[in-house]
């Protein structure tokens, strides 16, 4: 029983690289985001999709792109990475019925140098 | 302001100690109430689910909500080393669909 599945764990970018973080659920889940994590600021959504086919900006959208690829899958896209985008990246999904409880990776540790 | 304050620690406490963590909001719509622990370079799990205001208990674990002061609590009973991990509060409202997280506290249980 895999949950949420992301790859890659660890990447180092140079700034101004581009790079596309992969997620997948198999749990039939309606609803996925991507929140980052650093020291002291908690997680904080970066864009979320309620259901297939549509996509919200979350509290720290700029600097990032996504596609919600088909149920299963949520990419996160840097199209110009920039050093204060160094963190650790987490997807989640929920069954979207409100009240949602999520379901988490276990991380991408991105560094931009 | 930030919408949701939880104390970052660290806590260090002995095993076998009772362990409070707390967290106080400010958007009165919140409604459900959860506690996430997350081990070192894993991602958060889920630990305890809780609507509205009052208690639930699930084994060594009791997560309390207090609408009326906007502040909730996760008491853990019996600490364990295993206990050991950062621990976040996570709150949602009603069509809300994405959380808001505290910024976590980091719990150590010392043998």
């Amino acid at each position: 029983n895999a949950g949420v599945t992301q790859t890659p764990k660890f990447q180092v970018l140079k700034t101004g690289q581009s790079m596309t973080l992969q997620c997948a659920q198999d749990m039939n889940h309606n609803s996925m985001y991507w929140y980052r994590q650093d020291p002291g600021m908690g997680l904080r959504l970066i864009y979320y999709s309620a259901s297939e086919g549509t996509t919200d900006k979350g509290e720290v959208p700029n600097g990032y792109n996504v596609s919600r690829l088909n149920k299963r899958e949520f990419s996160l896209r840097l199209e110009s990475a920039a050093p204060s985008q160094t963190s650790v990246y987490f997807c989640a999904s929920s069954g979207g019925m409100g009240g949602e409880k999520l379901f988490f990776g276990s991380g991408t540790q991105l560094s931009v140098l | 302001q930030k919408e949701v304050e939880q104390d970052p620690g660290p806590l260090s406490v002995p095993e076998g100690a009772i362990v409070s963590l707390n967290c106080t909001y400010s958007n009165s719509a919140f409604q459900y109430f959860m506690w996430y622990r997350q081990y070192s370079r894993k991602g958060p799990e889920l630990l305890m689910y809780t609507y509205s205001s009052g208690n639930k208990e699930d084994g060594r674990f009791t997560a309390q909500v207090d609408k009326s002061s906007k502040y909730i609590s996760l008491f853990i009973r019996d600490s364990q080393p295993s206990d050991s991990a950062t621990y976040l509060c996570a709150m949602s409202g009603t069509g809300r669909r994405a959380l808001t997280f505290g910024s976590g506290t980091r719990l150590q249980v010392q043998p």
